[in-house]
């Protein structure tokens, strides 16, 4: 598709289980962002990729959280040990970064539940 | 601490008014503010920007405008239409880190026909 795809769209695991997330950005964006966004919140900022530099981690709430990029396209997004406040909708972004400044583009996200 | 804040969390209008969305910031070294729009179960997607050395940004029915000594953005939506009803986001970024995306809270908008 044309769009940010990300899967699954919804994840319910038991607290304490590890879970994985996946994004495919826009063909050709070099740039992928990570942000979730908890109830009655908004977007909270995760991890960045851009190209081959270093990923901005900044975001990252606990080293439970880990994300990588492969080939520079697809990315993972790992929560090991879940705990309920993990509970959010984790969304994937992409971007061209052919400006200084260029628009994010997002999926749809991952509902992920944590009982 | 949020450096984005959307101190409304909803706002319901009539068809056919201006519709003001606001948006309030305190870092002073954001210099790129984003609007974008949630329709629910989808990602948002992408309204208008401004960068700090303009105060007003159009395109169509929409218009954000900049205050930088109250730092402070709005959103003006005219004439509204019910389709307009969504959540709006406001974000902003800094020169230091373009790719960070800071998100306020959103403003949930319902355009009443």
């Amino acid at each position: 598709g044309a769009g940010v795809s990300q899967s699954p769209s919804n994840k319910v695991t038991e607290k304490g289980k590890d879970v994985e997330l996946r994004c495919d950005p826009i063909s050709g964006h070099t740039a992928l962002y990570w942000y979730r966004q908890s109830l009655g919140q908004g977007l909270e900022f995760l991890i960045y990729f851009q190209g081959n530099s270093a990923p901005d981690k900044s975001g990252l709430p606990s080293d439970r959280f880990s994300a990588e990029r492969t080939g520079g396209s697809v990315s993972t997004l790992t929560i090991q040990r879940t705990q309920q406040e993990d509970s959010a909708v984790y969304l994937c972004a992409s971007s061209s970064r052919q400006g200084r400044r260029d628009i994010q583009y997002f999926g749809a996200g991952t509902r992920l539940s944590v009982l | 601490d949020q450096q984005v804040k959307q101190n409304s969390p909803s706002l319901s209008v009539q068809e056919g008014r201006i519709s003001i969305l606001n948006c309030d910031y305190t870092n002073s070294m954001f210099d790129y503010f984003l609007w974008y729009k949630k329709y629910p179960a989808e990602g948002p997607t992408f309204l208008i920007s401004i960068s700090s050395i303009k105060d007003k940004n159009e395109d169509g029915r929409f218009t954000v405008f900049l205050n930088k000594s109250a730092k402070h953005l709005s959103l003006h939506i005219v004439p509204s239409q019910p389709g307009d009803s969504a959540v709006y986001f406001c974000a902003a970024s800094a020169q230091s880190n373009t790719g960070k995306l800071i998100f306020g809270q959103g403003t949930t908008l319902q355009v009443k026909p």
